[in-house]
């Protein structure tokens, strides 16, 4: 069982430069989240998903655009990556008041 | 929306002593979870414990306790007999029942185990 799966582990994108990171989940959860964790800050909540087809705004949503076309992914795209999107992300999802489950998270660098 | 506070930048316990982290949340709704997640350099998120708000009983889990205080907001972790595989960061999490059931996570507090 793989759980909760993001790919890339890692990425080095240049300024303006546009790319998608996907989470996979194969425990058909409803919610579905994406989280930042930056240096002292903790985990910051972007963009979430109760359900196929649904999307809502997180704490920390600019400069982020998400889609669940398909139940088991949820993918956050950067249209124009900037130095401040430097972080790391973690996928998470759950039944509704179940737990979490975490991906390993991705280290994205924007130089 | 809630806020979740660790006070508590960084700790330091001696291997098999006591440490308690601190956590305080804001919130005015009546039915929410609170956990103690931990993550160490690897940057997995692993669940240490959790608490359902409408249970008076401090959640415990093996060497690991909480100190659940509703009335004052208040949800504390208490690691005894500490070991060096302890040492890692810690996040205090609040979950509501709305936004998506999403948490909410504190700062955190860095764990440093002393031999």
């Amino acid at each position: 069982n793989a759980g909760v799966t993001q790919t890339p582990k890692f990425r080095v994108l240049k300024t303006g430069q546009s790319m998608t990171l996907l989470c996979a989940q194969d425990m058909n959860h409803e919610y579905m989240y994406w989280y930042r964790q930056d240096p002292g800050m903790g985990l910051r909540l972007i963009h979430y998903s109760v359900g196929e087809g649904t999307t809502a705004k997180g704490e920390v949503p600019d400069g982020y655009n998400v889609s669940r076309l398909k139940k088991q992914n949820f993918l956050l795209g950067l249209e124009s990556a900037a130095p401040s999107q430097t972080s790391v992300y973690f996928c998470a999802s759950s039944w509704n008041r179940g737990l979490a489950f975490f991906g390993q998270g991705t280290r994205l660098t924007v130089v | 929306a809630q806020t979740v506070t660790q006070s508590q930048p960084e700790m330091s316990v001696q291997e098999a002593e006591t440490v308690t982290l601190s956590c305080t949340y804001d919130t005015s709704e009546s039915d929410y979870y609170l956990f103690w997640y931990k993550q160490p350099p690897s940057r997995q998120m692993i669940l240490v414990i959790r608490q359902e708000a409408y249970k008076q009983q401090n959640a415990t889990e093996n060497r690991f306790s909480v100190n659940f205080q509703k009335a004052a907001k208040s949800f504390s972790l208490k690691i005894s007999d500490s070991q060096l595989g302890d040492a890692a960061m810690y996040f205090c999490a609040y979950r509501s029942m709305n936004s998506g059931y999403a948490l909410n996570f504190g700062k955190g507090t860095s764990l440093l185990v002393t031999p």
